[in-house]
């Protein structure tokens, strides 16, 4: 166990649908990366933030947002779905103490 | 733009033998973070080895272990006396603000 949570674990939905996707990072970690993973392909950094500020952008859609909470927690949105944004979304935390990210189990996306 | 290369979309070794995956990087900074996660079947990410940049001495961590070129850019990971669980997809990734992967090595250990 990394100590990283993300919730749920799994998530069907329809395409034109909404989603929240949640990630707790690990305990002092004040840094939160968002991640997909497509079938059989690498990891496409989407957004990273650093103590409720974002700090990095990469890949991500218009249609998708993400932020981090006063706690730490952070959530990635996901809005008007298609079939192509099914993919396991991973969120992962690391600190400036214990630099290496660690990794969450994913949230498994399917959109139908 | 940062950019991490495996050139090696996969490898077979046999059991208790070594294999060696390669990783090159591209950045213009000094200082970073350089990392091998392993990804089993089971779609976990976990962390198999880290190197700092300003350090010379190759990380080791039991039966993995790194060889860090800086000036090459070059960062290999040597897998030792390999099991039947170091089957895996196998990342190289950089991390300077930012954590960015290559595709992937897929690493397939024969009985």
């Amino acid at each position: 166990d990394s100590g990283v949570t993300q919730t749920p674990k799994h998530l069907i939905t329809a395409t034109g649908q909404r989603v929240t996707l949640r990630c707790s990072p690990r305990s002092g970690d004040l840094s939160v990366y968002w991640y997909q993973q497509s079938l059989d392909q690498g990891l496409q950094f989407l957004i990273q933030y650093y103590n409720g500020e974002e700090r990095a952008k990469g890949n991500i859609l218009e249609r998708f947002s993400a932020q981090q909470f006063p706690d730490l927690h952070s959530e990635l949105n996901l809005s008007s779905l298609e079939l192509g944004d099914s993919a396991l979304y991973f969120c992962a935390s690391s600190s400036l103490a214990d630099p290496e990210p660690f990794f969450g189990q994913g949230t498994r996306l399917t959109v139908v | 733009a940062q950019t991490v290369t495996q050139s090696q979309p996969e490898m077979s070794v046999q059991e208790a033998e070594t294999v060696t995956l390669s990783c090159t990087y591209d950045t213009s900074e000094s200082n970073y973070y350089l990392f091998w996660y392993k990804q089993p079947p089971s779609r976990q990410m976990i962390l198999v080895i880290r190197q700092e940049a300003y350090k010379q001495q190759n990380a080791t961590e039991n039966r993995f272990s790194v060889n860090f070129q800086k000036a090459a850019k070059s960062f290999s990971l040597k897998i030792s006396d390999s099991q039947l669980g170091d089957t895996a997809m196998y990342f190289c990734a950089f991390d300077d603000y930012k954590l960015s992967f290559g595709a992937g090595t897929t690493v397939t250990v024969r009985a």
